[in-house]
């Protein structure tokens, strides 16, 4: 079983519709990320947390938020997706220990298209 | 906004040669570098890291850094075709998260 396990994999949905994608780790990281990918643009990041009690907006947070209902879960939503909201998403961990930022441990990643 | 840019291929190479991928960051606050591999359709995986000036090898790899020009290398020697994928730089600082490159996609021909 995967470290870090994303659902749904793959989700097709209307505009308008609300939407979750869900994370959870058995790695004991306290850091947790959602980037979103698109072709030719890279990772991005939306939203980060490096505890329970710690969210933070990343560089593309807009139209997004995200919930940390434990250490091991995190969540996005987006609460009336669009169209221009269609990639891969992708939920990462790291750990606290690691000097500066430390490796990023990646789930395999939700495949989002709006309609 | 810190700002990763990498040679933007596609890179075609030679089973056998040497595959040479480039990247530059504007952050001169980075402290860590990252070069992750992602096959198509796959989550990136960490295929090295380098934190100081210099050369770091591990197997086929290598990663040059040279932080007076914010510049990052890696360098894959016999190239194979289970190389061919896409190479993510990524830099990150004090602040705790890594900023991506939008990947360099290495085409190793048989």
């Amino acid at each position: 079983d995967a470290d870090v396990t994303q659902t749904p994999r793959n989700r097709i949905t209307k505009t308008g519709k609300r939407i979750m994608l869900e994370c959870s780790q058995t790695k004991g990281h306290d850091r947790m990320y959602w980037y979103r990918q698109d072709p030719g643009l890279g990772l991005r990041l939306i939203y980060y947390s490096f505890d329970v009690k710690d969210i933070n907006k990343g560089e593309i947070s807009d139209g997004y938020s995200v919930s940390r209902q434990a250490q091991a879960k995190f969540s996005l939503s987006l609460e009336s997706a669009i169209p221009n909201q269609t990639a891969l998403y992708f939920c990462a961990t790291s750990d606290l220990g690691r000097p500066n930022t430390g490796e990023l441990f990646f789930g395999e990643g939700s495949r989002l298209t709006v309609l | 906004q810190k700002e990763v840019e990498q040679n933007s291929g596609p890179l075609s190479v030679p089973e056998g040669a040497i595959a040479s991928l480039n990247c530059t960051y504007s952050d001169r606050g980075s402290q860590s570098f990252f070069w992750y591999r992602q096959y198509s359709g796959k989550s990136p995986e960490l295929i090295m890291f380098i934190y100081s000036n210099g050369d770091k090898e591990d197997g086929r790899f290598t990663a040059q850094l040279n932080k007076a020009s914010q510049y990052v290398s890696l360098l894959i020697r016999d190239s194979q075709p289970s190389d061919s994928a896409t190479y993510l730089c990524a830099c990150g600082s004090n602040d705790y998260k890594l900023s991506f490159g939008a990947g360099t996609t290495v085409t190793v021909r048989a």
